[in-house]
């Protein structure tokens, strides 16, 4: 199974902070994304990268930036932390891209970062 | 502007009893349409991965099928139990989307004793 592993599970900081969210796969996978949820407006997409050092920005990439330097890693940072960044924060992985449908690459999730900005 | 919609947004059945849940989706060009399941506080599993040439997915007492030219999936379950209580979210890979999926909100459900 493949496992995808947040380093935090609750993370508190303050406004100002530059705040680091790390995700590691073991599956060996190309695609990493990094999604926020909040209520009312469901997953929306930070940031994914398709292979080591390349990345592409999401649908709300302001205030946010990402690294990928080896494979199985991908950190998401805050660089300096607002109270509106306050949210869950979920990371995800896939064998193939989203696009290439003669292949079945479901996405996995890890179990989410819940950051209180204060 | 591609859209995904969940309508209800909640849900509570009796023990037993099949169910279907509701997905629709605004442009029928499609790669593929995923179902999840989100348990409190934690992050998704995926369920079911429906490519656009299927019309249909099965796992165990799960089937979601896929209508592209009306834009709409349904998940169905059979023979609900309380260990199905969850948030259930379907999220679609959009043509010219580029690489990601476009997520609803979701459906909560309560199974009930």
């Amino acid at each position: 199974d493949v496992k995808v592993t947040q380093s935090s599970r609750y993370l508190v900081k303050r406004t100002g902070e530059k705040v680091f969210l790390e995700c590691v796969q073991d599956m060996d996978h190309e695609n990493m994304f990094w999604y926020r949820q909040d209520p009312g407006l469901g997953l929306r997409l930070i940031y994914f990268s398709y292979d080591v050092k390349m990345k592409e920005k999401g649908d709300i990439p302001e205030g946010y930036s990402v690294s990928r330097e080896k494979k199985e890693r991908f950190s998401l940072i805050l660089e300096s932390a607002s109270t509106n960044q306050t949210s869950m924060y979920l990371c995800a992985s896939s064998l193939f891209p989203i696009g290439r449908s003669s292949y079945n690459s479901p996405l996995h999730f890890g179990n989410g970062t819940r950051l209180t900005v204060t | 502007k591609q859209e995904v919609t969940q309508i209800p947004a909640a849900l509570s059945v009796p023990e037993g009893e099949n169910l279907v849940l509701n997905c629709s989706f605004t442009d029928s060009a499609i790669y593929n349409l995923q179902w999840f399941r989100q348990d409190p506080g934690k992050g998704l599993t995926s369920l079911l991965l429906i490519q656009s040439s299927q019309r249909e997915q099965t796992s165990g007492r799960l089937n979601a099928s896929l209508d592209k030219s009306s834009g709409r999936s349904t998940l169905y379950i059979a023979a609900s139990q309380p260990g199905d209580s969850a948030t259930y979210l379907c999220a679609v890979g959009f043509t010219g989307g580029g690489n990601k999926l476009t997520f609803g909100t979701g459906t909560q459900l309560k199974v009930e004793l």
